[in-house]
């Protein structure tokens, strides 16, 4: 059974870098099939994806968050993370990271979550 | 971006009635749609991909129609624990999209 895990700091300050990591168990990020995602979710809202790497480290990202977005992946110790910079208010969210089929982009395994606030 | 707008926001229904919950795609997505599911405090749950399949452990009373534009979630005889939130997302185009969600409460 796949699971994932957030981590990271709760608090940022409004123009500082947010950081996240995704660790995965029960499954190799290596074993590859896979698009691993971030996704957010501010309070009371929606569902928005942020963005996937592959094992490889390709990425693909929301155009909307692109100039502001970088994942990365470390196969060694099957984690991928989220850098969000120059943040605001508004990057106030739950944040999730999630499994996805590269054939088919749906979410088969998600994180449980990790609330991240910003204010000074 | 492809916009997904659900239908209604709140669906008050009775223990054992049925739910139609409603996915409209302000383009077509062919049959690459998903459902989620998502209880206060919780991740979201997948229960249906490819607009019909349920996933893995999901009751058959869950149900998914559609293609292209239009898409539907049926609970045909909720249960307790199907009071939550419902989410639908399009996979056709980049980037991947959610609709706001339909909330299901008890009537």
């Amino acid at each position: 059974q796949v699971q994932l895990q957030e981590s990271g700091p709760g608090l940022v300050k409004p123009s500082q870098t947010l950081s996240l990591t995704c660790t995965v168990s029960g499954g190799s990020i290596s074993s590859g099939g896979y698009y691993w995602s971030w996704i957010r979710q501010h309070p009371g809202k929606g569902l928005e994806w942020i963005g996937y790497i592959y094992y490889s480290g390709s990425t693909y990202y929301n155009p909307s968050l692109k100039s502001r977005v970088t994942i990365s992946v470390d196969t060694s110790k099957n984690q991928f993370s989220l850098k969000l910079s120059s943040v605001t208010a508004a990057d106030t969210a739950v944040y999730y990271c999630a499994r996805a089929l590269r054939s088919q982009y749906y979410f088969d395994y998600w994180g449980q979550g990790t609330l991240v606030t910003v204010s000074s | 971006e492809i916009v997904m707008t659900q239908s209604p926001a709140t669906l008050s229904v009775s223990p054992g009635e049925r739910a139609t919950l409603s996915c409209r795609a302000s383009q077509s997505v062919s049959s690459n749609l998903a459902w989620y599911q998502q209880k206060p405090g919780q991740a979201p749950r997948l229960l249906i991909y490819g607009a019909s399949t349920r996933a893995t452990g999901i009751p058959a009373r869950f149900s998914g129609s559609g293609s292209g534009t239009e898409f539907t979630l049926t609970i045909s005889s909720l249960q307790s624990e199907d009071f939550a939130v419902y989410y639908c997302q399009q996979y056709n185009n980049w980037p991947t999209t959610f609709g706001q969600g339909t909330k299901v409460e008890i009537k």
